[in-house]
């Protein structure tokens, strides 16, 4: 069964460089989530879009912007990058309208921010 | 202000026991509860989930049991297989903006000794 991808797996910047990260979900997943996690901590939520419209926000910094494509696809873009900003970034995707709204993670993409 | 906690960050079982992870939670307006096993360099992996109406919900060796008086769920694991060595995250769910945003647990670290 076809799994939500995520490019690149490894991604290295430098400081105040930018950074684009990419996510494709499951084929009919209409809901596509981003998650942070750094080293040693649990994932934690930065935003959301459903139908290609941004559906929530967490706590994500005002240097990243996300968006959702006609496709479904997602691209986080993080610019300024700082050496905080190194992480595991996972995608995850979603099909409303099921009970539970089920969460599916990508492989996740690790920036490392030197 | 931590919404789930994962009090053990590790635990060691028997090849063939009983495993059973704990998860305390503070907001009473989460509706799901979800299980997402997570192993070095992959994405969390779904394994169970409970609606906050129900108090069990078993699907093969897995089951979840969920104490709403308590603010307590836990997952059980029997008979637990090296195979299951991973680490654990227990996240709740809650509908925000058209979304249902997981908050996740710190983990708890798997091992199944032969």
């Amino acid at each position: 069964a076809a799994g939500v991808i995520q490019s690149p797996r490894h991604l290295i910047k430098e400081k105040r460089e930018t950074a684009t990260l990419k996510c494709y979900p499951i084929p009919r997943h209409d809901t596509v989530y981003w998650y942070q996690q750094g080293p040693g901590q649990d994932p934690q939520f930065l935003i959301s879009f459903y139908e290609k419209m941004q559906s929530d926000k967490g706590s994500i910094p005002d240097r990243f912007s996300a968006q959702q494509f006609s496709d479904y696809h997602s691209e986080l873009n993080m610019s300024s990058l700082e050496l905080g900003d190194s992480a595991l970034y996972f995608c995850a995707s979603s099909q409303t309208g099921g009970l539970e709204n089920i969460q599916y993670f990508g492989a996740g993409t690790r920036l490392s921010v030197l | 202000d931590q919404q789930v906690k994962q009090n053990s960050p590790s635990l060691s079982v028997q090849e063939g026991r009983i495993s059973i992870l704990n998860c305390d939670y503070t907001n009473s307006m989460f509706d799901y509860f979800l299980w997402y096993k997570k192993y070095p360099a992959e994405g969390p992996t779904f394994l169970i989930s409970i609606s906050s109406i129900k108090d069990k919900n078993e699907d093969g060796r897995f089951t979840v049991f969920l104490n709403k008086s308590a603010k307590h769920l836990s997952l059980h694991i029997v008979p637990s297989q090296p195979g299951d060595s991973a680490v654990y995250f227990c996240a709740a769910s809650s509908y925000s903006g058209g979304a249902q945003k997981l908050v996740f647990g710190q983990g708890t670290r798997l091992t199944i000794n032969p």
